[in-house]
């Protein structure tokens, strides 16, 4: 069974200009989440989509969005780029009323320059 | 009320030695109580995990105890190695609502 598969795994962007990161969760989850890592910050949730909606919301400024696609396949943009947003972004998927049991892909790390 | 409070942060033990790190809650409507490993450069990969109804849980040498009454549950890592150093995290989730909350992460380092 194929694990979860994150792209791009490496990306270089300047300040103002917009991300996006993919995320194929594994075949039969359809819930979806996405995180973001910085060191000492620990796992920071942006949000989660289950069947194309989105369920949850973390605390992050508008310019944070995702969307989920109906094979289950997420998408999140980060727009206006900024220095603050270097991170690793990690996307997580899951069976339905399994939260606790996240399958984690490898991450994007985006470096904002 | 939503949080899960881990420690320490850091930790360094000796090849062999005893590695533990302790969680605590608040909201007694958690479920679920799982831990996570993430080695460098690598997404977090589920450890293990215990229920509130069990006050222990042992895989080979990765235990969880858990106490219920002070709603706190920590980690022991028994002949710690060189490759259990690792990040790791607790983490509490609620089945109904289909949440998990995440501790801060401990960054543990054992010495060869």
């Amino acid at each position: 069974k194929a694990g979860v598969t994150q792209t791009p795994r490496y990306l270089i962007k300047t300040r103002g200009q917009q991300v996006t990161l993919s995320c194929s969760p594994i075949s039969g989850h359809r819930s979806v989440s996405w995180y973001q890592q910085t060191p000492g910050q620990g796992l920071q949730f942006l949000f989660e989509y289950f069947s194309e909606t989105q369920r949850n919301k973390g605390n992050f400024p508008g310019r944070f969005s995702g969307r989920q696609f109906s094979n289950s396949r997420s998408e999140m943009n980060v727009s206006t780029l900024e220095l603050g947003d270097s991170a690793l972004y990690l996307c997580a998927s899951n069976r339905q009323g399994r939260a606790g049991e996240l399958f984690f892909g490898e991450g994007s790390r985006l470096t904002v320059l | 009320q939503q949080q899960v409070k881990q420690s320490p942060q850091s930790l360094i033990v000796q090849k062999g030695g005893i590695s533990i790190i302790n969680c605590a809650y608040e909201n007694t409507a958690f479920d679920y109580f799982p831990w996570y490993q993430q080695f460098p450069g690598k997404g977090p990969a589920l450890l293990i995990a215990i229920r509130p109804d069990v006050s222990e849980k042992k895989e080979g040498r990765f235990t969880i105890s858990f106490n219920k009454s002070a709603k706190q549950f920590s980690l022991h890592i028994m002949d710690s190695q060189p490759g259990d150093s690792a990040t790791y995290f607790c983490a509490a989730s609620k089945t109904r609502d289909d949440k998990i909350i995440f501790g801060k992460g401990t960054r543990l380092h054992i010495l060869p």
